[in-house]
Parts: structure tokens; C-alpha cells; sequence
């Protein structure tokens, strides 16, 4: 069974870049799509990007100028990077696996990053 | 602003069915496949519907989901409490290089 692990600075300051990592065990990061969503309680859930088993990233258009994505295959995990993050991204980021087809069907714990 | 608009609440009590809609346009649920994932106070989302209609293995049959043209909705039979929660649609839209999306979400209360 498929587990995954968020970790990373809980707390950022305005400006700067949000970093998150997700570890994952059960599965290879090599053989599945992978994927980043936040939830906040006035967006509610919100798609962030996904990461294909090539590394190749799509990311939403209102981040994608600020987002970028990333494969670490000798650890089997993936990262998120966030530049420029104001008081609006403050959120609880989750990692998850994305089969495509068959919808996102593993997610993380998720972890509640605040913007200062 | 999400581009898949959905109910903003559904109540009912214990033992009831509740149904919530989900409207999109034919760049999203009108060219590919609709789910639904449930999200519980304080855990992370659940997959309960897939392809339109179809249930992952441990998802009660309780729940189920059906898409007509542009639009998709989910219901809810036998509500229980546990059910309380706030429930999305979500989708891939075919605009601007492709990419996912969710609903603006439907906050299901059981009276």
C-alpha cells in the first residue's frame, strides 16, 4: 500500500519560496504520476500540479509562473517549489498519486504551511 | 474561481438520500471523465468516484455518481453522520495547455 509523507517549513514569509517535500513508500515514483493540491477555507480544494513518471510538470495557469515541480528518483520522492508566496497561499498542502484515469487515489497527511 | 460550479450545501437526516450537482462546460465534464472526492474535518480527501461512475475498492456502494452533457452529480443514499463533510467534483479541462480542476465544493450536514 501506497504511503505518503509532506514535509517542510511550516511557516514563510511573504516573498520568499515555500518548499515541500513528499516522500513516498510502497511504490516508485517511476511508475506513477504525481501530484500536488492545497485546501484553504475560502478556495476550498485547489489543483496545483502534477508531475508525470518522466518528470514532466503541468502545472495550474494561475500558478504556473510561480511554480515548479521535481523528481528526486535516488530518494523516491517529489518536491514543490512556490516563489514569490503571499498571505493567499496560505494553505494545507497535500501530496498525492495521480493514476490518471483513475483519479488521485493515495494522498498525504497533508501539512498546514502559513505565510507571514 | 473554479470553472466546475457546484450545489453549496445538501442536508438530510440519518437513513436519507442527498444529491449534489456539478456544472461545467464542454472543455471539462463535456470531453472527460468527472470525480468526486470526499473531505472530512481535519483528514485528507478520499476518492469515492472515478470515470463518471465508477467506485474504488472500500467505497460503499451508498455512493454514486453519473454525468449527463455538461454537467455531474453524486448521491448520497442511507446518509449517515460519518457522511458530514464537504464533497468535490473535479476533472481535467482541456484550456490553456490542459489541467485539472476541482468544484467550488458542496458542504453535505446531517440534521
Amino acid at each position: 500500500q501506497v504511503q505518503l509523507q509532506e514535509s517542510g517549513p511550516r511557516l514563510v514569509k511573504s516573498s520568499e519560496t515555500l518548499s515541500l517535500t513528499c516522500s513516498v513508500s510502497g511504490a516508485s515514483i517511476r511508475t506513477f504520476s504525481w501530484t500536488w493540491v492545497r485546501h484553504s477555507a475560502d478556495k476550498g480544494l485547489e489543483w496545483i500540479g502534477r508531475l508525470d513518471d518522466s518528470g514532466r510538470g503541468n502545472y495550474n495557469p494561475s500558478l504556473r509562473s510561480r511554480v515548479f515541480m521535481s523528481l528526486d528518483l535516488s530518494d523516491n520522492k517529489f518536491s514543490l517549489k512556490l516563489r514569490s508566496v503571499t498571505a493567499a497561499d496560505t494553505a494545507v498542502y497535500y501530496c498525492a498519486r495521480d493514476r490518471t484515469v483513475e483519479g488521485t487515489d493515495s494522498w498525504g497527511h497533508g501539512i498546514l504551511v502559513t505565510v507571514s | 474561481q473554479s470553472v466546475l460550479t457546484q450545489s453549496p450545501s445538501a442536508s438530510g437526516t440519518p437513513g436519507q438520500m442527498v444529491t449534489m450537482s456539478c456544472s461545467g462546460s464542454n472543455s471539462n465534464i463535456g470531453s472527460n471523465y468527472v470525480y468526486w472526492y470526499q473531505l472530512l474535518p481535519g483528514t485528507a480527501p478520499k476518492l469515492l468516484i472515478y470515470k463518471n461512475n465508477q467506485r474504488p475498492s472500500g467505497v460503499p456502494d451508498r455512493f454514486s455518481g453519473s454525468k449527463s452533457g455538461t454537467s455531474a452529480s453524486l448521491a448520497i443514499s442511507g446518509l449517515r453522520s460519518e457522511d458530514e463533510g464537504d464533497y468535490y467534483c473535479a476533472g481535467w479541462d482541456n484550456s490553456q495547455n490542459g489541467h485539472y480542476v476541482f468544484g467550488t465544493g458542496t458542504r453535505v450536514t446531517v440534521l
